[in-house]
C-alpha cells in the first residue's frame, strides 16, 4: 500500500526555535518525488520544500531543510528561526504515477503551533 | 500572474441535490488535478488530468461524482444526488508538468449538504 505517517498530530515550538515535524512514506517505486506542503487557515496549500528521492543531498529553503534518509523511508522537515507566519497545517506527500494517474499521496498532516 | 482559482469559495447545498464546483487553474499548466480535504479521511485524491484526458478516474468516490476539463483549462467537478458523507473542502490544483513537479493549489470549495 501507498501511504504517508506523520506521527505528530500536533506540534508546538517557540518564536525563533527550531522544530522537527517527521514523515515516513511507504511505497515500491524506485523514482518518486517527496514534498513538504503548508496549508495555514486560509486553506492555500502552499509548497514548502521538494526533494527528487534520486538525490542524496538534502533539500534547502531558507529556513527550511530536509532529512531525507532513503532507506528508511523517512522524510523529516526542520524549521529553523520559527517565526509566527510559520503557524499551519503541514502535510508531508510523495508523488506517484499509478493507473495512467499522477497524484499526491499525503499523510494526515501537523498542526504547526508558534509561540510568541 | 494570477494561481488557481475555484468557485464558489463555500456551496451549501441540500441532501439530494446537484451541485457543480469550477477550477481554473494557471494559464499553460497542461496537468490538473482534484482532492478532497476531509476531516474523516484527510486528503484523497479524486482525479487527474493530462489536458483534456483524464487516464483513470477510479478515485472517484462513486458514480454521482464526474468531472471534465475542456479546452485543456478549465474544470468542472459534479456531484450528483449529494450526500452529507459528500461534505468537505474540494481542492484543484495544476502543474505545468507532471512526475514530480510542483502542483499549484487553489483556495478550494467548501462543501456542505444538510
Amino acid at each position: 500500500a501507498q501511504t504517508v505517517t506523520q506521527s505528530q498530530p500536533e506540534m508546538s515550538v517557540q518564536e525563533a526555535e527550531t522544530v522537527t515535524l517527521s514523515c515516513t512514506y511507504d511505497t515500491s517505486e524506485s523514482d518518486y518525488y517527496l514534498f513538504w506542503y503548508k496549508q495555514p487557515p486560509s486553506r492555500q496549500m502552499i509548497l514548502v520544500i521538494r526533494q527528487e528521492a534520486y538525490k542524496q543531498q538534502n533539500a534547502t529553503e531558507n529556513r527550511f531543510s530536509v532529512n531525507f534518509q532513503k532507506a528508511a523511508k523517512s522524510f523529516s522537515l526542520k524549521i529553523s528561526d520559527s517565526q509566527l507566519g510559520d503557524a499551519a497545517m503541514y502535510f508531508c506527500a510523495y508523488s506517484i504515477t499509478q493507473g495512467g494517474s499522477e497524484k499526491l499521496v499525503f499523510g494526515k498532516g501537523t498542526k504547526l503551533t508558534v509561540n510568541p | 500572474g494570477a494561481g488557481v482559482s475555484q468557485s464558489p469559495s463555500n456551496k451549501v447545498t441540500e441532501k439530494g441535490k446537484d451541485v457543480e464546483l469550477r477550477c481554473d487553474p494557471i494559464s499553460g499548466h497542461t496537468a490538473l488535478y482534484w482532492y478532497r480535504q476531509s476531516l474523516g479521511q484527510g486528503l484523497e485524491f479524486l482525479i487527474y488530468f493530462q489536458g483534456n484526458s483524464a487516464p483513470d478516474k477510479s478515485g472517484l468516490p462513486s458514480d454521482r461524482f464526474s468531472a471534465e476539463r475542456t479546452g485543456g483549462s478549465v474544470s468542472t467537478l459534479t456531484i450528483q444526488r449529494t450526500q452529507q458523507e459528500d461534505s468537505a473542502v474540494y481542492l484543484c490544483a495544476s502543474s505545468r508538468y507532471i512526475k514530480g513537479y510542483e502542483q499549484y493549489f487553489g483556495p478550494g470549495t467548501r462543501l456542505t449538504v444538510t
